[in-house]
């Protein structure tokens, strides 16, 4: 069984479209991120969401957008695509421990974004 | 500057070396610490938490350094099966986790 899944794993589009990327978890999470690996392999964080929340925002273009249905789901759109854009978004998941702590996180396998 | 920051490597050891790791955090009120591996193509998995007193599993050892401020992984009798990227993770008080760039390690026949 998956824990954390990513929809798609592969994700190769023009410059200008808008795409976007699913994540969902069966862990019972409270806490859901996306993270950016570039080229040269630095993990960054651009989001995290608690309980659909949104708790951080990091610097990050306007042009992505997460969403958060519930919290076993956080999605992640991006209008009008750069070749920048092209990198690894993974999702990841959490939990809260007496609302502060949190244990370690779970990744998704990743989408592979390639604009051209 | 980063708020975790590694020796990016690569270090390449043959099978049976003892290799070392360390990684520095800026933030002196980060509160847990983690190693993650991470191989090529692949996501970022947990290997072992890292305790202030230190803590042992199998072949791997983690360190905290609190008053200077860093984290090491000491790996015995390298495998070829440990080749991978090993990632320095921090967790601040804001409930942020700041991941290393990680260190790349090819233990060679």
């Amino acid at each position: 069984d998956t824990a954390v899944s990513q929809t798609p794993k592969y994700l190769v589009t023009q410059m200008g479209n808008d795409k976007s990327i699913k994540c969902e978890q069966n862990l019972g999470h409270d806490t859901m991120y996306w993270y950016k690996q570039d080229s040269k392999k630095f993990l960054k964080i651009m989001f995290s969401y608690n309980n659909k929340e949104l708790i951080i925002n990091e610097t990050v273009p306007n042009r992505f957008s997460p969403k958060s249905p519930d919290k076993a789901h956080l999605n992640l759109h991006i209008n009008s695509l750069e070749l920048g854009d092209s990198a690894v978004y993974f999702c990841a998941s959490s939990q809260m421990i007496a609302g502060v702590f949190q244990e370690t996180q779970y990744f998704g396998p990743g989408t592979r974004l390639l604009v051209l | 500057r980063k708020e975790v920051e590694q020796d990016p490597g690569p270090f390449n050891v043959p099978e049976g070396a003892t290799v070392a790791f360390n990684c520095t955090y800026s933030n002196s009120a980060s509160q847990s610490f983690f190693w993650y591996r991470q191989d090529c193509r692949k996501e970022p998995k947990l290997l072992m938490s890292v305790y202030s007193s230190g803590n042992e599993d199998g072949r791997f050892t983690a360190q905290l350094n609190r008053a200077s401020q860093y984290i090491s992984l000491l790996i015995r009798d390298s495998k070829l099966s440990d080749s991978a990227t090993y990632l320095c993770v921090a967790l601040s008080y804001g409930n942020q986790f700041y991941f290393g760039t990680g260190t790349s390690l090819t233990v060679i026949p």
